[in-house]
């Protein structure tokens, strides 16, 4: 059974700053691996898609990697932003069906100003 | 327009209540999601329609019932539930077995039984 762990579970840091936000998954046998970003109360809004075969997607300051045979996805964020706090979902679907996703427990993010 | 919209933003309802949470999109996707989340926790999947047909149920009890009318809305009914019940219901929708395309997600539907 696929197992996604992200850590940290918490993170809080000053605005500016860059951070790093990881994501581990024990099941190599991936369709793809995609971020989420949830603000309280709300649904998730995709932020990056990484394909099996790809190593890394960029959008604006956030840029993913993934290293599928070690199981390990980043995300990087660039110059943070108090807009940027919320919770950061990872989430991995099989290679068999692209359409059963499987959950990190999040990393709650808070950038202060 | 990447919208899907979920009805109603709240619901309130006894245990021997029944009623229907709606979502909808028009991206022309073939499929549509039914997951439950609780607080502090990552989304559940339910269940899965694909092409207007049932394709997964996560071993759900039958207190929630999906339907799928057509190719744009997505229906969950709801009878007889419990307080643990209670949490967010979220919608998605994707096209089915396009590995490049992610899922958008509706608000949810913020649901207490008591």
């Amino acid at each position: 059974k696929q197992e996604v762990t992200q850590i940290p579970a918490a993170l809080s840091v000053p605005e500016g700053e860059n951070l790093v936000l990881n994501c581990s998954f024990t099941d190599s046998a991936i369709y793809n691996l995609q971020w989420f970003r949830q603000d309280p109360g709300k649904g998730l809004t995709s932020l990056l898609l990484i394909q099996s075969s790809q190593r890394e997607q960029t959008s604006g300051r956030l840029n993913a990697s993934l290293d599928k045979s070690s199981g390990r996805s980043t995300l990087y964020i660039a110059a943070s932003q108090p807009g940027d706090s919320a919770t950061y979902l990872c989430a991995v679907s099989r290679e068999t069906s692209g359409s059963r996703l499987t959950f990190g427990e999040g990393t709650q993010l808070t950038v202060n100003p | 327009d990447t919208e899907v919209t979920q009805t109603p933003k709240h619901l309130v309802m006894g245990m021997t209540n029944k009623k229907s949470l709606k979502c909808e999109q028009h991206m022309g996707h073939r499929a549509m999601y039914w997951y439950k989340q609780k607080a502090k926790k990552p989304p559940e999947l339910m269940f899965v329609y694909s092409y207007e047909k049932l394709s997964i149920n996560e071993s759900v009890p039958s207190r929630f019932s999906p339907e799928c009318p057509n190719s744009s809305l997505l229906n969950l009914h709801l009878h007889a539930l419990q307080p643990e019940d209670s949490a967010l219901y979220l919608c998605a929708s994707s096209q089915p077995l396009r590995p490049r395309e992610t899922q958008y997600f509706g608000p949810g539907t913020r649901l207490l039984v008591l």
